[in-house]
């Protein structure tokens, strides 16, 4: 069935560190991408998409690019801040009866001053 | 900017009590679903509502689970006997209809429920 893998966290790094969260999925066809940002205490905010292969979606500094041989999409961001400290998810959205989202498990950030 | 907007934010209730979650998807849209969080876990699928029919739902959303558009705007989840294990952050989501492949769906705030 469809997937979502992302890499396990926490991930910790000081303000203006790289940052990359790992993604892959499994999927049959083409589904489209998404990384989504739960900050503390709130809900779900769509952070990217990408809808097909080679397309690059990016955000607020952050950018992913759907990997369609590789079945990945890793996030990426050249300097974090400490505002960017939240829980990523990585997700996949395909028609499967009614268009549902798949999320992977998420990755906590935290970005140290 | 539209959102989905959900009430109550927090719901707490006692085991085998019903509870009804509330939520208003954007306007113009035409897909419908819950989603739950249980506590440091990942976003699970509950179920998926279009014209007025479930169009798909998981494992998880059994006999004790139903969805209702009630009226023109409002899109309910209910749980008819709560149980501890149903304590979790319930997300309604909404999504425009058409030919778009994007899927993307927007996300209300969660409503937190807590059985005791």
């Amino acid at each position: 069935g469809n997937s979502v893998t992302q890499m396990e966290g926490p991930v910790t790094l000081s303000e203006e560190a790289f940052l990359t969260i790992n993604c892959t999925y499994t999927a049959t066809g083409y589904p489209s991408l998404f990384w989504y940002v739960q900050y503390p205490g709130e809900g779900l905010q769509l952070l990217l998409k990408a809808t097909k292969a080679d397309d690059k979606g990016s955000n607020k500094g952050f950018e992913a690019t759907y990997r369609k041989e590789t079945t990945s999409f890793h996030l990426e961001k050249g300097s974090v801040q400490v505002s960017d400290s939240a829980v990523y998810f990585c997700a996949l959205a395909k028609y499967t009866g009614g268009f549902k989202t798949i999320f992977g498990a998420g990755t906590r950030l935290f970005v140290k001053a | 900017e539209p959102e989905v907007t959900q009430t109550p934010s927090h719901q707490v209730t006692q085991m085998g009590q019903e509870v009804i979650l509330r939520c208003v998807p954007i306007s113009n849209h035409l897909y419908f679903y819950w989603y739950r969080q249980i506590l440091g876990q990942k976003v699970e699928f509950l179920v998926s509502f279009y014209n007025n029919e479930i169009s798909e739902k998981s494992e998880i959303f059994d006999d004790q689970f139903s969805v209702e558009r009630p009226d023109g705007s409002n899109f309910t989840l209910k749980i008819r006997s709560t149980k501890l294990e149903d304590s979790a952050m319930y997300f309604c989501a909404s999504r425009g209809g058409g030919l778009a492949r994007t899927y993307e769906q927007y996300f209300g705030p969660g409503t937190r429920l807590t059985v005791t």
